[in-house]
């Protein structure tokens, strides 16, 4: 199963305007990443947080963990078209990466 | 510098029929990983290389699935017998150990294979 699950399942808003999605995993972790995929092919590395962090900012991108909830949300501001994308949260050590399900997010212009 | 690349982009086979997809890693990453992407779903990860260390076969979903790496750089995924249900992105990813110990992957663009 997968390790992480992403909500909500799908999220479409007007440009300009903030995305926040969540992810929740079931197990300790030593970082978690987020990653973004357009048109269903391959995916881009976004940023990634440490379990001893609580926040990081990458640009327009905002992301924050809750090792106690087991959750992470990633906030995307001022959003544009070009931002709509698949985005999913990973963990795991170096073997491989569990994936979650994903959040397909629709941004109109 | 080259990214991974995959080849090819598209396969179309009939069911029954072996299907070879490759992989080209970026140079100089020790770590190789196939995954599966069925429509709609996240990734599915199926094994993994690591410089000459047996290859983590553990996602393998059958038999029919098979993978090597040679030289340690290109990697082919070869499936038998192809069944419907083997339609999906095959993604690619390569990697190398950061300074600071994580694990960033780089992902090919897939090889979006169906199976009639």
């Amino acid at each position: 199963s997968q390790q992480g699950e992403e909500d909500p399942q799908a999220l479409s808003i007007q440009e300009g305007e903030n995305a926040t999605m969540n992810c929740s995993y079931k197990t300790s972790i030593n970082n978690l990443q987020w990653y973004r995929q357009n048109s269903g092919r391959g995916l881009v590395h976004l940023i990634l947080i440490r379990s001893n962090e609580r926040e990081k900012h990458s640009g327009r991108l905002r992301v924050t963990l809750d090792t106690s909830k087991k959750s992470s949300s990633l906030l995307i501001t001022a959003s544009r078209a070009a931002d709509t994308a698949s985005y999913f949260c990973a963990t795991g050590g170096f073997q491989k990466l569990v994936f979650g399900t994903g959040t397909r997010l629709l941004v109109s212009p | 510098g080259a990214g991974v690349s995959q080849s090819p982009s598209n396969k179309v086979t009939e069911k029954g029929k072996d299907v070879e997809l490759r992989c080209d890693p970026i140079s100089g990453h020790t770590a190789l990983y196939w995954y599966r992407q069925s429509l709609g779903q996240g990734l599915e990860f199926l094994i993994y290389f690591q410089g000459n260390s047996a290859p983590d076969k553990s996602g393998l979903p059958s038999d029919r699935f098979s993978a090597e790496r040679t030289g340690g750089s290109v990697s082919t995924l070869t499936i038998q017998r192809t069944q419907q249900e083997d339609s999906a992105v095959y993604l690619c990813a390569s990697s190398t150990m950061t300074s600071g110990g994580y694990n960033e992957q780089f992902f090919g663009p897939g090889t979006r294979l169906t199976v009639l």
